[in-house]
């Protein structure tokens, strides 16, 4: 059974980084891709980016250009993403999911919330 | 860019009668429809996926189907876990979702 376990909830200044882990189990790290998708208070679900782990190939949303860099550790099948320049709209959940190179999300993992204080 | 839209913003049904969600793509997505239900406080999970696949452990009462741009998610008989907000998603260019339907208790 695949599971996607995330690191804890974060408080942050506006204007620094984040960064949210997301550690897998359970089927082949290497055989998958890797999105993170937010969700703000009471919003809808946006795609972030995405990394495919066997390839170190990364990919961003235009949104999120230049301010976000998802990264993946094959050694301990372990996925992160880095968010910088926060501000107060980056308040929200993230989620790592899980993509089996087809472009839809079968597994998700628990969420991270990031608040952005100034 | 491709925009996923869907309507209802709000339905209110009853428990046991048929819902019926639309979805819509601003230009042809094929069949790379997903869909997905999320329940308050719990992260979405996959209902459908092509258009019409129903993702493991999905009950029969779930169905989706269309193509290119319009896209429909039936829930033939509601019961009371399925009061949720459902999303649809794209995924023939870089993912994007709808703005998501709220499937409430008349």
């Amino acid at each position: 059974q695949v599971q996607l376990v995330q690191s804890g909830a974060e408080v942050k200044k506006s204007g620094s980084s984040v960064k949210v882990s997301c550690k897998a189990s359970g089927g082949t790290f290497s055989s998958y891709t890797i999105s993170w998708v937010r969700q703000a208070p009471g919003q809808g679900l946006e795609w972030v980016g995405r990394i495919i782990p066997i390839l170190n190939i990364a990919n961003y949303a235009q949104n999120f250009q230049g301010r976000v860099t998802i990264t993946a550790d094959l050694s301990t099948s372990t996925a992160y993403m880095d968010l910088s320049s926060l501000r107060s709209e980056d308040t929200a959940m993230y989620y790592c999911v899980r993509d089996l190179s087809s472009g839809y999300f079968d597994h998700w993992g628990q969420g991270t919330l990031v608040a952005v204080s100034s | 860019e491709i925009v996923m839209t869907q309507s209802p913003a709000t339905l209110s049904v009853s428990p046991g009668e048929r819902a019926t969600l639309s979805c819509r793509a601003s230009q042809s997505v094929s069949s790379n429809v997903a869909w997905y239900q999320q329940k308050p406080g719990q992260a979405p999970r996959l209902l459908i996926y092509g258009a019409s696949t129903r993702a493991t452990g999905i009950p029969a009462r779930f169905s989706g189907s269309g193509s290119g741009t319009e896209f429909t998610l039936t829930i033939s008989s509601l019961q009371s876990e399925d009061f949720a907000v459902y999303y649809c998603q794209q995924y023939n260019n870089w993912p994007c979702f709808g703005p998501g339907t709220k499937v409430d208790i008349k």
